[in-house]
């Protein structure tokens, strides 16, 4: 079936320093959603991307949307300590399930 | 709005034990979905409703079984729990092609 790799697994950055998360398929996407989980929390919708080459921001983040829809991305500009977490990507079957294809998430650390 | 709410929010059984895991939506979804995470494995799928009295099958539905009686509960029974099943579990309730909601989650350890 369908699977959404996302790399890398972990990342340490420097309070200050950008980063990166990549989510990848084989397969054309229908969309791709994004989420954060905090520490000791539960995952947080941040974002839908559905067009090819859609590009989103909010705040220091940025998501895009590859122009084949088989690849996305989210950019943290200047990360925060309160940017820790996981990062989760995630494919919506396109049937009348509604199910999310998950990726395995990027875990961020942030040295202040 | 209360959102999605779980209770237990912490439980340790024994194994052979049975329980029940109770998730309520208060946001009208037709959408249900029991996940468990475990470390290094994301999310995964147990079990799923796309409306009331209806359920479905995920990527690991072994030993687990659940019923969605009203619109807004959607219930996860463990029959008899073995420590494979020790996880962290997140109801999380949707609209149609939007966003997940998720709940606090349901931390349970099985000894």
């Amino acid at each position: 079936g369908q699977q959404v790799m996302q790399i890398p697994q972990y990342q340490h950055v420097q309070e200050g320093e950008d980063f990166t998360t990549y989510c990848n398929s084989s397969t054309t996407l229908s969309n791709i959603q994004w989420y954060k989980q905090r520490p000791g929390g539960h995952p947080v919708f941040l974002i839908q991307l559905v067009k090819s080459g859609e590009v989103k921001k909010q705040k220091r983040l940025t998501f895009q949307f590859g122009e084949a829809k088989k690849n996305s991305s989210l950019h943290i500009t200047a990360t925060q300590t309160t940017d820790v977490g996981t990062y989760f990507c995630a494919n919506q079957n396109a049937g009348n399930n509604r199910k999310l294809i998950w990726g395995l998430g990027t875990s961020l650390a942030v040295n202040p | 709005n209360a959102g999605v709410t779980q209770t237990p929010k912490f439980r340790v059984l024994k194994t052979g034990q049975s329980m029940t895991l109770l998730c309520a939506q208060d946001m009208n979804h037709e959408y249900m979905y029991w996940y468990r995470q475990d470390p290094g494995m994301g999310l995964r799928l147990i079990h799923y409703s796309v409306g009331e009295g209806t359920t479905a099958k995920g990527e690991v539905p072994d030993g687990y079984n659940v019923s969605r009686l009203k619109k807004q509960n959607f219930l996860l029974g463990l029959e008899s729990a073995a420590p494979s099943q020790t996880s962290v579990y997140f109801c999380a309730s949707s609209r149609d092609v939007y966003e997940q909601y998720f709940g606090p989650g349901t931390r349970l350890t099985v000894t």
